[in-house]
C-alpha cells in the first residue's frame, strides 16, 4: 500500500528557533498534501493544503507566515514552523493522497514537537 | 450541528466481543467514507474506504454506509487487545485535492 515517510519523529528545540519537518510519498506521487495538528486526545485540525508547484493554502487560523509550507516535488512536502514558541508543541501530521482517482488519504507518523 | 459526529468514548470490550463504531454526518455531499486507527504517538492508519453507499468487508473489519440516514459503522469482529487505538472516522465530498472532514475519534480498549 501507499506509504508517506514523515521526519523527523521527535524533535524538542529551543524557544525561537526554527524547525524543519519532512513529508515523503514514497511510492507514489502526490500533487497534493495535507498538514494537520493534533493536541492530546483530540482529533485531527487542518492546517493547511500543499500544492505542488504552488503556494500552500491555510485554514482560518493558522499563520502562513509561521509555519511554512514548501512542496517542491510530487514526493516531498516541507513545513518549517519559525520562531517556535512552547505554544506550537503538538503532534504534526502530514497526509498525501495519490494522484489515481478516488485515492484514499495515507499519513505519515508524525512528529511531536516539544518548545522549551 | 457539527459536520461529523463520533462519540469520543471510552469504549471498553473484553477480546473476542464485536465492536461497533459509528458517526453520523450532516453534509449530504460526503461520498468517501474512510476509517482510520490510530495507536498512541503515531499516524492514522487507513483501515477501510468506502466510496458512496454499501458495506465492505476486509478480514475482521466492515464497513457501512447509509448515505439515506447519513448514518456511518465500523464494525470488528472477534476483537483482539492489538485492536485496542483510537478509531476516527473521516469523509469528503470529492478527492484530489479535496480534505477530509475527520470526527473526533472513538477510543477503543480490548480486554484480555
Amino acid at each position: 500500500g501507499a506509504v508517506v515517510s514523515q521526519h523527523p519523529s521527535r524533535v524538542i528545540c529551543k524557544s525561537g528557533t526554527s524547525v524543519k519537518i519532512e513529508c515523503r510519498s514514497l511510492d507514489f506521487q502526490a500533487t497534493t498534501m495535507f498538514w494537520y495538528r493534533q493536541f492530546p486526545k483530540k482529533s485531527l485540525m487542518l492546517m493547511a493544503t500543499s500544492n505542488e508547484g504552488s503556494k500552500a493554502t491555510y485554514e482560518q487560523g493558522v499563520e502562513k507566515d509561521k509555519f511554512l509550507i514548501n512542496h517542491a516535488s510530487l514526493t516531498l512536502s516541507t513545513l518549517t514552523v519559525t520562531s517556535a514558541h512552547p505554544e506550537d508543541s503538538s503532534f504534526y501530521i502530514c497526509s498525501a493522497r495519490d494522484t489515481g482517482y478516488n485515492s484514499p488519504l495515507h499519513f505519515g507518523n508524525g512528529t511531536r514537537l516539544t518548545v522549551t | 450541528q457539527k459536520e461529523v459526529e463520533q462519540d469520543p468514548g471510552p469504549l471498553s470490550v473484553p477480546e473476542g466481543a464485536i465492536v461497533s463504531l459509528n458517526c453520523t454526518y450532516s453534509n449530504s455531499a460526503f461520498q468517501y467514507f474512510m476509517w482510520y486507527r490510530q495507536y498512541s504517538r503515531k499516524g492514522p492508519e487507513l483501515l477501510m474506504y468506502t466510496y458512496s453507499s454499501g458495506n465492505k468487508e476486509d478480514g475482521r473489519f466492515t464497513a457501512q454506509v447509509d448515505k439515506s440516514s447519513k448514518y456511518i459503522s465500523l464494525f470488528i469482529r472477534d476483537s483482539q487487545p492489538s485492536d485496542s487505538a483510537t478509531y476516527l472516522c473521516a469523509m469528503s465530498a470529492g478527492s484530489g485535492n479535496t480534505p477530509l472532514v475527520f470526527g473526533k475519534g472513538t477510543r477503543l480498549s480490548v480486554i484480555a
